[in-house]
Order: structure tokens, then C-alpha cells, then sequence
């Protein structure tokens, strides 16, 4: 059974800082791997999505990475804003017909 | 056009009521879901269309009836609920190509009484 962890479970920072958010699967024979943002009862934001023949994926000051074989993925923010202020949550789907199975998230503060 | 969108926003019921919630999308996806989300939690599958036939079913209690009418549209009806149902429900589409993302749309804020 796939599980999927995200490591911290909240994040504190200084604007300006670069960070790195974490994201563990038990099965790496997933399909793709998605992070999402979800700001304080509002729906969930596509931000990358990684196919699992890719490594990463780059999006303005974000990028994803994922190594398959150790069941990692990363989410790399540059130049940390106050509005970067959010829930993050990676998914993993291991078919394209299977369900998507969510992490439980990281909790992003950005100080100003 | 990326834009899932859902009505109503809020909704309050009594556990005798009957409801539902709509769910639209114009993107051409051909595969739909509900999600339940409780506060702090991650979203949880409820349901899964593709190609408006039911496709996957969490093991979700009868109370919730779940219907796709046509390739854009997606219900969810809500009979005898329970206070612990109170949750955020999500709607999200993909396509089925090689991207397969997930596009969500805002949620239906849900409190039974």
C-alpha cells in the first residue's frame, strides 16, 4: 500500500530565503507525482507535475525533483515571498487510472 | 480555460435534508472526482468518473450519491447526513493524456447540523 510522508510538517521562514519542502513514497512504481498549494480553506493549485520518466520539473522560482528509485521528491521554492504563504501537498498516482494518494502536507510560513 | 467551478460555495443542512453539489468543467477532461477534505487533513477520494461512468468508489457511505450526467458536469448528492460529514468537498477533472494533472476547483464548504 502506497504511503506518502512529507517532511517538515510546518515551515517557518525569512522572506528572501530559498527553502526545500519533502516528499517520501513507499512504492516507487508511481505513474507521476504532483505538487499541489492549497491556501486556508480554498481548493487545491496545481503547481508541477512530474512524469516518472522525468527527473524535474521548473516553473518561474519553483522546482520539482524526483528520484523514483529512493521514493523522493523535492519541492525547491527560490526568493521565498509572504504570498508563498501556503499548505503544500505532493500526490502520487501509481497508474493513470489509479487514485491520486496525497501527502499530508507542509505548512509554509514566510515572514516578512 | 483551467477552471473547475462549484456550487453552492457554503452549505448548511440538517441530517434530514437533501441536498447536492454541482461540480462544472469545459476543459474536454474526461475523468472527474470528489474529494473530502477535513480541517488540516489532506483531501481524501471519494469517487472517480471516467468517461462519465463510476470508475472508483472509496467504500463511501450510501448517504453520498454521486452522479455524472455528462462529460462536464458533476453531481454529488447529499441524503441523511451525519455531523461528522462536515468537511470541505472538492471537485477536481484531469485528462487522460500524458499530463493527467489535476485541476481543482475552490470546494463546497459543508456543515451539517
Amino acid at each position: 500500500k502506497q504511503e506518502v510522508t512529507q517532511i517538515p510538517a510546518a515551515l517557518s521562514v525569512p522572506e528572501g530565503e530559498n527553502l526545500v519542502l519533502n516528499c517520501s513514497f513507499t512504492d516507487s512504481a508511481i505513474y507521476n507525482l504532483q505538487w499541489f498549494r492549497q491556501d486556508p480553506g480554498k481548493g487545491l493549485t496545481s503547481l508541477l507535475l512530474i512524469q516518472s520518466s522525468q527527473r524535474e520539473q521548473t516553473s518561474g522560482r519553483l522546482n520539482a525533483s524526483l528520484d523514483k528509485s529512493s521514493g523522493r521528491s523535492t519541492l525547491y521554492i527560490a526568493a521565498s515571498q509572504p504570498g508563498d504563504s501556503a499548505t503544500y501537498l505532493c500526490a502520487v498516482r501509481k497508474t493513470s487510472y489509479d487514485k491520486v494518494i496525497f501527502g499530508p502536507g507542509t505548512s509554509l510560513s514566510v515572514i516578512p | 480555460d483551467t477552471e473547475v467551478t462549484q456550487t453552492p460555495k457554503h452549505l448548511v443542512m440538517g441530517m434530514t435534508n437533501k441536498k447536492s453539489l454541482k461540480c462544472e468543467q469545459h476543459m474536454g477532461h474526461r475523468a472527474m472526482y470528489w474529494y473530502k477534505q477535513k480541517a488540516k487533513k489532506p483531501p481524501e477520494l471519494m469517487f472517480v468518473y471516467s468517461y462519465e461512468k463510476l470508475s472508483i468508489n472509496e467504500s463511501v457511505p450510501s448517504r453520498f450519491s454521486p452522479e455524472c450526467p455528462n462529460s462536464s458536469l458533476l453531481n454529488l448528492h447529499l441524503h441523511a447526513l451525519q455531523p461528522e460529514d462536515s468537511a470541505l468537498y472538492l471537485c477536481a477533472s484531469s485528462s487522460r493524456g500524458t499530463t493527467d494533472t489535476q485541476y481543482f476547483g475552490p470546494g463546497t464548504r459543508l456543515t451539517v447540523l
